[in-house]
C-alpha cells in the first residue's frame, strides 16, 4: 500500500470556523490531490499540487485553499466552513506521468469525514 | 455537466456470474481510463486501467473494454465473488493534464452468495 495518511480521520466543526486537513505521504511522489466525495457525484477534484509551492485549482475549489511547503505534506484549508462542505475528503498521490503506456494511477489515502454543523 | 457518467447506481449479481459495469464519457480528449474499487470507510484503490491505444486490457478476473467511437468503457468481472461487493468508480484523464482524473458517480456492486 502507498504510504498516505490523512489527519484527522473525523472532525465535527461549526459553521464559520476554519478547518485544516493534512495529507502526508512517504512515497516522494510529485503530484498530490484533494478530492471530496458526495453521493451521486463520485470524487471531485478540489485542488492539486505538482510540486513544492506549486498548486492549482480543480473543479470545486471555491471556499478551499491549499499549501504544500514540503514534498510530503499537502494541507487543505476551509477558511470559514459551511454546511455545504460537509463531505468525505480524500487525498491522493501519483508519480510523474508515464504517458499512454500507463503510470497515471493515483493512490488514495483513507479519507477524512468532515461534518459542519 | 458530468464528463464521465456511470448510469447504473447499483448492480446485483449472483456469485460466479459475470458482473458488467458501464461508463460513458463525453470529452473526446480523454485518452487514459481507470477503474477504482472502494469499500466503506476506506479510500478508493486502483483496479485496472486502459489507454486509448488499446481496446482491451485484462488482469486476472478483471477486463476493461474501451469503445472509443461510442465513448464507452466497461469493466467485466468473471467470476464474481462476494468480496467484489463494493462501489466501483471509472475515471478518465487527458495525457498532458497533470495526471488529473475526472470520476464518474460510481456503481455499487453487490455479489450475492
Amino acid at each position: 500500500d502507498a504510504g498516505i495518511t490523512q489527519s484527522p480521520r473525523h472532525k465535527v466543526t461549526e459553521t464559520g470556523t476554519p478547518v485544516t486537513l493534512r495529507c502526508h505521504q512517504t512515497e516522494n511522489h510529485r503530484y498530490m490531490y484533494w478530492y471530496r466525495q458526495d453521493p451521486g457525484h463520485g470524487l471531485r477534484l478540489i485542488h492539486y499540487s505538482y510540486g513544492v509551492k506549486d498548486t492549482d485549482k480543480g473543479e470545486v475549489s471555491d471556499g478551499y485553499s491549499v499549501s504544500r511547503s514540503k514534498t510530503e505534506d499537502f494541507l487543505l484549508t476551509l477558511e470559514s466552513a459551511t454546511s455545504s462542505q460537509t463531505s468525505v475528503y480524500f487525498c491522493a498521490i501519483s508519480e510523474d506521468k508515464a504517458g499512454l503506456a500507463g503510470g497515471g494511477e493515483q493512490f488514495f489515502g483513507p479519507g477524512t469525514r468532515l461534518t459542519v454543523l | 455537466d458530468q464528463q464521465v457518467k456511470q448510469n447504473s447506481p447499483s448492480l446485483s449479481v449472483q456469485e460466479g456470474r459475470i458482473s458488467i459495469l458501464n461508463c460513458d464519457y463525453t470529452n473526446s480528449m480523454f485518452d487514459y481510463f481507470l477503474w477504482y474499487k472502494k469499500y466503506p470507510a476506506e479510500g478508493p484503490t486502483f483496479l485496472i486501467s486502459i489507454s486509448s491505444i488499446k481496446d482491451k486490457n485484462e488482469d486476472g478476473r478483471f477486463t476493461v473494454f474501451l469503445n472509443k467511437s461510442a465513448k464507452h468503457l466497461s469493466l467485466h468481472i468473471v467470476p464474481s465473488q462476494p468480496g467484489d461487493s463494493a462501489v466501483y468508480f471509472c475515471a478518465a484523464s487527458v495525457n498532458n493534464a497533470g495526471n488529473m482524473l475526472t470520476f464518474g458517480g460510481g456503481t455499487r456492486l453487490m455479489v450475492k452468495p
